[in-house]
C-alpha cells in the first residue's frame, strides 16, 4: 500500500534552518512528484510548492522562493524540504502529499505531517 | 485571507445534505481541474473529490462535486456525525502558479 512516512517534530530558533523527509513506498517512486503544504496552527492550508520525482522540477509559493529548497533521492524514494532563514510565522505542520503535476491538486495519498516550531 | 473564498461554517441536521460553496476566480477555478478535501482535527487532509467531480474509490457517492464558472461547489448526503470536519477546496492558478486553497469550512452535524 502507498504510504509517505515523514520525519519528527522539530524546535528551532529564529534565522535557523530546517529540513524535513518524506519517505515513500508502494510505488514507483520516480512516476510522481511530491507536493509540500503546510498548515500553521488554527490556519488553513497554504501550497508550499511542488517537485518531480523523475526530472527534479520544482516550483514554489513566490512568498517562499529564496528560501525553500526541494529535492529527492530516488535511490531512497524520498523527498525533502529545507527552508531557511526560519521566522515565527513559519510555525506550522508541514505535509507531504503525492502529486502527478504541479498544476493538478490531485493528492491521494498524504504524510502524516511534521511540526515546525520556530521560537527563541 | 484565501484566494478562493469557503463559508467559515456550516451546519445540518443528521440525515440532511448540506453543501459547502468555493468562489473563486478567471485564473483560478474556471479553467482549472477543483479539488475538495477533508480534514479531522490532528490529522492529514483526504481527498474527497478530483477533477471537479470525480471520488476516489474509497468514497462514497454520499460525497459529490460541481463547477459552474469561477464556483465550485461540494455537497454531502445524509449527514452522519462521522462528516464533521474542515473542508477545503483547492486548485491551480495560473495568475500566481501555484495551488491555491480556500480557507476551510467547518462542518458541524447537529
Amino acid at each position: 500500500q502507498v504510504q509517505l512516512v515523514q520525519s519528527g517534530a522539530e524546535v528551532k530558533k529564529p534565522g535557523a534552518s530546517v529540513k524535513v523527509s518524506c519517505k515513500a513506498s508502494g510505488y514507483t517512486f520516480k512516476n510522481y512528484g511530491i507536493t509540500w503544504v503546510r498548515q500553521a496552527p488554527g490556519q488553513g492550508l497554504e501550497w508550499v510548492g511542488w517537485i518531480s520525482a523523475y526530472k527534479g522540477d520544482t516550483n514554489s509559493a513566490q512568498k517562499l522562493q529564496g528560501r525553500v529548497t526541494m529535492t529527492t533521492d530516488t535511490s531512497t524514494s524520498t523527498a525533502y524540504m529545507e527552508l531557511r532563514s526560519l521566522r515565527s510565522d513559519d510555525t506550522a505542520v508541514y505535509f507531504c502529499a503525492r502529486g502527478e503535476e504541479q498544476w493538478l491538486p490531485y493528492f491521494d495519498y498524504w504524510g502524516q505531517g511534521t511540526l515546525v516550531t520556530v521560537s527563541s | 485571507q484565501s484566494v478562493l473564498t469557503q463559508p467559515p461554517s456550516v451546519s445540518a441536521a443528521p440525515g440532511q445534505k448540506v453543501t459547502i460553496s468555493c468562489s473563486g476566480s478567471t485564473s483560478n477555478i474556471m479553467n482549472n481541474f477543483v479539488s475538495w478535501f477533508r480534514q479531522f482535527p490532528g490529522t492529514a487532509p483526504k481527498l474527497l473529490i478530483y477533477d471537479n467531480n470525480k471520488r476516489p474509490s474509497e468514497i462514497p457517492d454520499r460525497f459529490s462535486g460541481s463547477k459552474s464558472g469561477t464556483s465550485a461547489t461540494l455537497g454531502i448526503t445524509g449527514l452522519q456525525t462521522g462528516d464533521e470536519a474542515d473542508y477545503y477546496c483547492g486548485t491551480w492558478d495560473s495568475s500566481v502558479s501555484a495551488v491555491v486553497f480556500g480557507g476551510g469550512t467547518k462542518l458541524t452535524v447537529l
